[in-house]
């Protein structure tokens, strides 16, 4: 059974960092491209990043570049996504997803950017 | 970057209405079209993909169509479950955007 599940997310001061991971089973993580997607509360769907099987491309949406970084780990069956100089409007439910299209999705952890 | 537009943004319907929300891609994307149904507080699901192609475990009531610039995702027969957000997505080629989203409730 493919899952996905992420973690990581919480309570971060504006100007903060986090680091959300998201452990994957049940299919070979290298041969898919994976993404993260999020959703700030009350909107919707933003296409955040994505990477491909081997790491070596990378995309960031404009509203992330610069201060977003997605990795991989195909050995450990993780992707990775490292926040940095973080927002108020980076609030949101994070989901990892493989694809395209987007077929399995994680359950989303929440990142909540405040003082 | 290429814009997917969704209408209506909003759309009340009756059971056993059929139903249907458009999607337009701002340039062709050939049939690089998925749609999601995002029911409240849950995860989005895969509904259809290369436009119009039901995924596994899908009910046959919800169809898509179009290729190029315009898309169409149907409900053949409402039903009180099909309450939820409805997104596009293209995934031609980065960045894979989604629509704005198309909330869908009973009247």
């Amino acid at each position: 059974e493919v899952q996905l599940v992420e973690s990581g997310g919480g309570l971060v001061q504006p100007g903060g960092s986090l680091r959300l991971s998201c452990a994957a089973s049940g299919f070979t993580l290298s041969s898919y491209l994976m993404h993260w997607v999020r959703q700030a509360p009350g909107k919707g769907l933003e296409y955040v990043s994505a990477i491909s099987g081997n790491g070596g491309s990378t995309y960031y949406a404009n509203s992330v570049k610069g201060r977003f970084t997605i990795s991989r780990d195909n050995s450990k069956n993780t992707l990775y996504l490292q926040m940095g100089s973080l927002r108020g409007e980076d609030t949101a439910v994070y989901y990892c997803a493989r694809g395209p299209p987007l077929d399995y999705w994680g359950q989303g952890t929440l990142v909540t950017v405040s003082s | 970057d290429i814009q997917m537009t969704q209408s209506p943004s909003s759309l009340s319907a009756s059971v056993g209405d059929r139903v249907s929300i458009t999607c337009r891609a701002s340039q062709g994307i050939s049939i690089y079209l998925a749609w999601y149904q995002q029911k409240p507080g849950k995860v989005p699901n895969l509904l259809i993909y290369a436009a119009s192609t039901l995924q596994s475990g899908v009910p046959s009531r919800f169809s898509g169509s179009g290729s190029g610039t315009d898309f169409t995702l149907t409900i053949s027969s409402l039903q009180p479950e099909d309450v939820a957000t409805y997104y596009c997505q293209k995934y031609d080629s980065a960045p894979r955007t989604f629509g704005q989203g198309t909330k869908l409730e009973i009247k």
